[in-house]
């Protein structure tokens, strides 16, 4: 399996603008989860999935951030509209249940000027 | 909010030292796990130890846990250049499910 895949790895966009992360996890892995890391916060949760449902999005900073995961092979994140303020390195990361080992994926670097 | 939080947030030592970092967590766990992350990228699972556990040990890894006291350090032995990262902990308290990071010990391994 190649992993975690998440695109694009570098997003640059205006202020105001729609972003859409996304997400392949690893084929078999019922648990995914999107991460936001900054140098103040750290790795923050966004939101987990189990089995393609939301179950926690109570990470999401607002109500401009929205995730979603028609399948099991493939989730987005999106931010409508982006600000300055987010952005972080967006991760990606499934594992086969809840608390077993995570897969990360390489991480979207997000820069909204 | 992050649940685990990692000691001392930079370290510096020389290849062949030995590296520790300490982790302090706040409520009960069922799991504690380390991870890695080189500039740049993804993070990598490094060890998983359980809340019934005391001590693991993987490669150069060794990993303790004391839930009397919340925490939980990690040892490098013999520490190479390529040891260079940052190391996270993680915890499942407060949620059960999804793993919540501390903010990472930066290691630097200078030749």
């Amino acid at each position: 399996d190649a992993g975690v895949i998440q695109s694009p790895r570098h997003e640059v966009t205006e202020m105001g603008q729609e972003v859409t992360l996304r997400c392949k996890p690893i084929s078999g892995h019922n648990s995914l989860f999107w991460y936001r890391q900054t140098m103040m916060r750290g790795l923050e949760l966004l939101i987990y999935f189990n089995n393609n449902v939301p179950i926690d999005d109570s990470g999401m900073p607002e109500d401009r951030f929205s995730a979603k995961m028609p399948n099991a092979s493939f989730s987005t994140l999106k931010i409508q509209p982006s600000e300055p303020r987010d952005s972080a390195v967006y991760f990606c990361a499934s594992s086969l249940k809840p608390l077993a080992e995570a897969f990360f994926g390489q991480g979207t670097r997000l820069t909204v000027v | 909010s992050q649940q685990g939080e990692e000691d001392p947030q930079a370290l510096s030592i020389q290849e062949g030292e030995n590296a520790t970092m300490n982790c302090s967590y706040k409520t009960s766990i069922n799991n504690l796990q380390w991870y890695r992350q080189n500039s740049g990228r993804g993070l990598v699972h490094l060890i998983l130890i359980r809340s019934n556990e005391r001590e693991k040990h993987s490669g150069r890894l060794r990993v303790t846990l004391d839930t009397s006291k919340k925490s939980s350090s990690l040892l490098i032995t013999a520490s190479r250049a390529a040891d260079t990262a940052s190391y996270f902990c993680a915890t499942d308290a407060n949620s059960g499910y999804a793993l919540n990071f501390g903010k990472g010990t930066s290691l630097l391994v200078t030749p």
